[in-house]
């Protein structure tokens, strides 16, 4: 069964740091990956999706990679504004069990 | 463009009570799927389905029932509500027919249930 971590559960940077969020996953057997974004109290905005013989996907200041003999994803974001402040989230689809699992999330905050 | 349609967008019930959350989904994917989010914490998968006729637990189906009779309409029913389901429910489909679809996830905008 297929396990989601995402390390760390909070993190707070000020405006213009980059940073990583990771997401590590116990069954190198997926599909794919998911990135997703969660503003308090809103439903999930999808950031990034990496495919199974993908290695990275980008999107403006969103960078994401994929190692999967590791198990591990990150989620690389430059140049961090105050607006990037939300939930981000990791999701995993699984090859075998046609599921899809998602990890806690990292709160991001980012100070002015 | 409906995508993903959730309903409804929010619920107050009584213990014991049963109510249905509908979902449907425009874009002809196979596959479907039920999470719950309770407050500071990330998805739980309810139910899934990777076709019309055909569902399977996830990780947290207890307390909860669905069907698929029909590629568009994903519902999810609680029977004899509990405190415990109070909860913000997502639903969410993508499409794995072929080696051609990205299996992308696409979520409706939430139902929001509160048991009393």
């Amino acid at each position: 069964k297929q396990e989601v971590t995402q390390i760390p559960a909070a993190l707070s940077v000020p405006e213009g740091e980059n940073l990583v969020l990771n997401c590590s996953f116990t069954d190198s057997a997926i599909y794919n990956l998911q990135w997703f974004r969660q503003d308090p109290g809103k439903g999930l905005t999808s950031l990034l999706l990496i495919q199974s013989s993908q290695r990275e996907q980008t999107s403006g200041r969103l960078n994401a990679s994929l190692d999967k003999s590791s198990g591990r994803s990150t989620l690389y974001i430059a140049a961090s504004q105050p607006g990037d402040s939300a939930t981000y989230l990791c999701a995993v689809a699984d090859h075998n069990n046609n599921d899809m699992r998602f990890g806690a999330g990292t709160r991001l905050t980012v100070k002015p | 463009n409906a995508g993903v349609t959730q309903t409804p967008k929010f619920r107050i019930l009584k213990i014991g009570q049963s109510m249905t959350l509908q979902c449907t989904q425009d874009m002809n994917h196979n596959y479907m799927y039920w999470y719950r989010q309770d407050p500071g914490m990330g998805l739980k998968l309810i139910y899934y389905s990777v076709g019309a006729g055909i569902t399977d637990k996830g990780e947290v189906p207890n307390g909860y029932n669905v069907s698929r009779s029909t590629t568009e309409d994903f519902p999810l029913r609680l029977e004899l509500a509990a405190p415990s389901q109070t909860s913000v429910y997502f639903c969410a489909s993508s499409s794995r027919q072929s080696t051609s679809n990205t299996g992308e996830l696409f979520f409706g905008e939430g139902s929001r249930l509160t048991v009393l």
